[in-house]
């Protein structure tokens, strides 16, 4: 089956510092991806469309230059969450959309960002 | 604007028996797909099951089956002889436009044996 990895899996890292999430698909391509926010007991937050090669779609109330997404090949899209403070700390999810393959995605494992 | 609504935030249902989780949408597209996601503790989302709005016949997976009724723009899930290791949250979600997908609230299931 359709496989997503997503690295880290667990982040602690400084107010003020930068750190960055990766989100492969290991055995498809994926023209797009998607990044969602997930705080404790409440849904996933749909942030981000990345598309592959171009600037990504960003939902309203999303800060662009926080939130700094590339997607520079079809098995990769980056999340880096930029001056983290501790408001960030929160689950992030990746979803990638296999090429061709209509509307099925595929969920990354997650990375709980911890933010000291 | 796409949305998806979650009515139950908590279920529980005995072991063996069924349980029914609702979900309602708004959508302006014509063609979309619904589905159930369900996220164990492990926070990994699992595709349950999918519908595509253009099908009448409701989608069925062995245990889980949905009650898609698009003029009432509804999409139920069914757990039939529920088991313990179907506890988890359930969200719904809406593909639409095959731009993105939106989830719902989330409903906690509790299966109690």
């Amino acid at each position: 089956g359709a496989v997503v990895s997503q690295h880290p899996s667990w982040v602690i890292c400084k107010s003020g510092t930068s750190v960055k999430i990766e989100c492969r698909s290991l055995d498809f391509q994926a023209t797009t991806m998607f990044w969602y926010r997930q705080f404790p007991k409440q849904s996933l937050m749909l942030m981000a469309t990345s598309n592959e090669g171009s600037k990504a779609t960003y939902e309203q109330g999303v800060e662009k230059d926080k939130f700094l997404i590339n997607h520079a090949s079809l098995t990769l899209s980056t999340l880096t969450v930029t001056s983290a403070h501790p408001e960030d700390s929160s689950f992030y999810i990746c979803s990638a959309r296999p090429t061709g393959w209509g509307t099925e995605a595929f969920f990354g494992q997650g990375t709980r960002l911890t933010v000291v | 604007a796409q949305t998806v609504t979650q009515s139950q935030p908590e279920m529980s249902v005995q072991e063996a028996e069924t349980v029914t989780l609702s979900c309602t949408y708004d959508t302006s597209e014509s063609d979309y797909y619904l589905f159930w996601y369900k996220q164990p503790p492990s926070r990994q989302m699992i595709l349950v099951i999918r519908q595509e709005a253009y099908k009448q016949q409701n989608a069925t997976e062995n245990r889980f089956s949905v009650n898609f009724q698009k003029a009432a723009k509804s999409f139920s899930l069914k757990i039939s002889d529920s088991q313990l290791g179907d506890a988890a949250m359930y969200f719904c979600a809406n593909f639409q436009g095959a731009q993105k997908l939106v989830f719902g609230q989330g409903t906690r299931l509790t299966i109690n044996p």
